[in-house]
């Protein structure tokens, strides 16, 4: 069974980067046709998807936050990471995980982590 | 972006009473769609796709169906363990985006 886990920084400033990395065990990445997403959800809020990369390194990102995020993928690590550029208060928000078999349909996530934006 | 919006928002309801959550897209997306659960301080858990599918190891109590604009999550006979916050996704077209969340709360 897989199992994933974020890890990063819990406080960006305000137009710095912020970049988390999500670990998965259980199982290889490189051997795994799945796809890794990223998804967030503002406190008390609704969830918003980041967007997702597939196994091979195909990337898909929410146009609303392209310009700023590149999703990569260390399948030697069994790891994949998210950085945001240029954050402000509004990406403050729990940032979650998450494997997919198919494209959009997560049925597999981390625990997430909080990220907060200070400035 | 395609659009979802659930309803009610905020339902309040017994523990063994059948409910339902409905979920209606700006445009029509088959049956593209699927159901989550989230409770407090935990990550969502998958129910449902392809509007009627269940997951893998979800009870039989939740039932989905719908299909083209409109979609519906039934819960059967709610259990204590179901009162938690129900989000649909859509999953037609790029990029996929949620529904604005149905709290469902112990009257």
């Amino acid at each position: 069974q897989l199992q994933l886990q974020e890890s990063g920084p819990g406080l960006v400033k305000s137009s710095e980067t912020l970049s988390l990395t999500c670990t998965v065990s259980g199982g290889s990445m490189s051997h795994s046709q799945y796809y890794w997403g990223w998804i967030r959800q503002p406190p008390g809020k609704g969830l918003e998807w980041i967007g997702s990369i597939y196994y091979a390194g195909r990337t898909y990102y929410n146009p609303s936050l392209k310009s700023r995020v590149t999703i990569s993928v260390d399948t030697s690590k069994n790891q994949f990471s998210l950085r945001l550029t240029s954050v402000t208060a509004a990406d403050t928000a729990i940032y979650y995980c998450a494997k997919s078999d198919s494209a959009y349909i997560y049925d597999n996530w981390g625990q997430g982590t909080l990220v907060t934006v200070s400035s | 972006d395609i659009q979802l919006t659930q309803s009610p928002s905020f339902l309040s309801a017994s523990e063994g009473d059948r409910v339902t959550i409905t979920c209606r897209a700006s445009q029509g997306i088959s049956s593209y769609l699927a159901w989550y659960q989230q409770k407090p301080r935990k990550a969502p858990r998958l129910l449902i796709y392809g509007a009627s599918t269940l997951q893998s190891g979800v009870p039989s109590r939740f039932s989905g169906s719908g299909s083209g604009t409109e979609f519906t999550l039934t819960i059967s006979s709610l259990q204590p363990e179901d009162f938690a916050t129900y989000y649909c996704q859509h999953l037609n077209t790029y990029p996929p985006t949620f529904g604005q969340g149905t709290r469902l709360e112990i009257k």
